[in-house]
């Protein structure tokens, strides 16, 4: 069964500490995996997609990941405005209809 | 600017009673798509459309009901059948269905139980 499993579920930070935030997935086949964030009340905004093992992307103070069996969000001297729940997704290779699995997520708040 | 416009943004259900929760996108994406999130939980997909007058069952479509009449709007309907319908709904849309496009959300729509 296709799983996506996201830990740690909440996660405190001071400002400036680094930190990284886990998505753990078994799948048959990986066509894509994305990130998401969320704010409270709103809807889930894209921030980036990975397609193979070796993978890297950045934006601004975040960079993700990708391996054969998890993919990381590394976030850098973090930010309060980082606060937010980060969404992890997989698109598996066995749907061929755009349907995505996501995990829990991860619930960051980063403190002044 | 496009987008996709969820409306309203707080509902609330009688019980015994269906309410329409509406999805407009002005993207011209071909795909569209219904999730419910609950606390603690990944999205769950509710309903999809990969082109107009079509749509398919996802994995909680028990006591939900959705048409696709045109290409820009995907309503979703929370009838009596649905036990338990407080949750946060979120309409989402893709280029196409089939090919590995992320998705766009809309704002979402909180609906509880009166």
């Amino acid at each position: 069964e296709d799983q996506v499993t996201q830990s740690p579920e909440a996660l405190r930070l001071q400002e400036g500490e680094s930190s990284s935030l886990n998505c753990s997935y078994t799948v048959s086949g990986l066509r894509g995996l994305f990130w998401y964030r969320q704010d409270p009340g709103k809807g889930p905004e894209f921030l980036f997609t990975l397609y193979s093992a070796g993978e890297e992307k950045e934006k601004e103070r975040l960079k993700a990941t990708l391996t054969k069996k998890e993919s990381f969000l590394h976030i850098t001297a973090p930010k309060p405005e980082d606060s937010a729940t980060y969404l992890c997704a997989v698109h598996p290779t066995s749907s061929n209809t755009g349907k995505l699995i996501f995990g829990q997520g991860t619930t960051l708040q980063v403190k002044p | 600017d496009g987008g996709i416009t969820q409306s309203p943004k707080y509902l609330f259900r009688k019980e015994g009673q269906n309410v329409t929760l509406s999805c407009e996108q002005n993207l011209n994406h071909d795909a569209m798509y219904w999730y419910r999130q609950d606390p603690g939980q990944g999205l769950r997909l509710i309903y999809y459309s990969q082109i107009v007058n079509d749509f398919q069952k996802g994995d909680i479509a028990e006591g939900y009901s959705v048409s696709r009449e045109k290409k820009e709007s995907f309503p979703l309907t929370v009838t009596s059948a649905q036990k338990n319908p407080t949750a946060f709904y979120l309409c989402a849309s893709s280029i196409q269905a089939a090919t590995n496009e992320k998705l766009f959300f809309g704002s979402g729509t909180q609906l509880s139980v009166l």
